[in-house]
């Protein structure tokens, strides 16, 4: 079975210009978690979907948002690009609603904001 | 707030001792407890987790234990090996309400000298 895929796994951005990345969930599972990983902060929760729906989100600004599909897919978006955005972003997916299921990791986009 | 502080930051064995990494979670409705190891890379990839109801599990070289009482859990690897070297990060979930929202520890880098 294929594990998480991000795409793209690199991008580079212009401070003030906007993003989206896109994760594909392990084959059968609906909910998608987004984190984002950078050295000061280490790994912060962004926003989670189930069934298309945002079932919680992190306190980040309202520049990131996300979205999921009928077919589990998710996207995020980060707006107006800031400096300090650059970060590895990990998209993860678990098998159903209920907490305590198994979370598993993609590879990660890593965006540089310039 | 939720928080979870990680301990050591950095770790070195000799190849064949035992390793282990201790966290603690300020949340006491926490009760999902998983360790990712992430190489460079990578995403972090989920090597063992533990549920509130049970106090230790073990798979092979690794083993987890939990103090629900004292609101800490370790990671122990047994007999280390040079591939074992990654950073390992703790987690923590409250498990309710539909939510899979992990709090991150600040992660251990562990280096296993042959």
């Amino acid at each position: 079975k294929a594990g998480v895929t991000q795409t793209p796994r690199y991008l580079i951005k212009t401070r003030g210009q906007q993003v989206t990345l896109s994760c594909s969930p392990i084959s059968g599972h609906r909910s998608v978690s987004w984190y984002q990983q950078t050295p000061g902060q280490g790994l912060q929760f962004l926003f989670e979907y189930f069934s298309e729906t945002q079932r919680n989100k992190g306190n980040f600004p309202g520049r990131f948002s996300g979205r999921q599909f009928s077919n589990s897919r998710s996207e995020m978006n980060v707006s107006t690009l800031e400096l300090g955005d650059s970060a590895l972003y990990l998209c993860a997916s678990s098998i159903g609603a209920l907490a305590m299921n198994e979370q598993y990791f993609g590879p990660g986009t890593r965006l540089t904001v310039t | 707030g939720e928080n979870v502080e990680q301990h050591p930051s950095t770790l070195s064995v000799q190849e064949g001792d035992s390793a282990v990494i201790k966290c603690t979670y300020s949340d006491s409705a926490s009760n999902y407890f998983p360790w990712y190891k992430q190489e460079l890379g990578k995403g972090p990839q989920l090597i063992i987790d533990i549920r509130s109801n049970v106090g230790e599990k073990k798979d092979q070289r690794i083993a987890v234990t939990l103090n629900k009482t004292a609101k800490h859990f370790s990671l122990h690897i047994t007999e280390t090996q040079p591939e074992d070297s990654a950073v390992y990060f703790c987690a923590a979930s409250k498990g309710s309400g539909n939510t899979g929202k992990l709090i991150f520890g600040q992660g251990t880098t562990l280096q296993v000298k042959p």
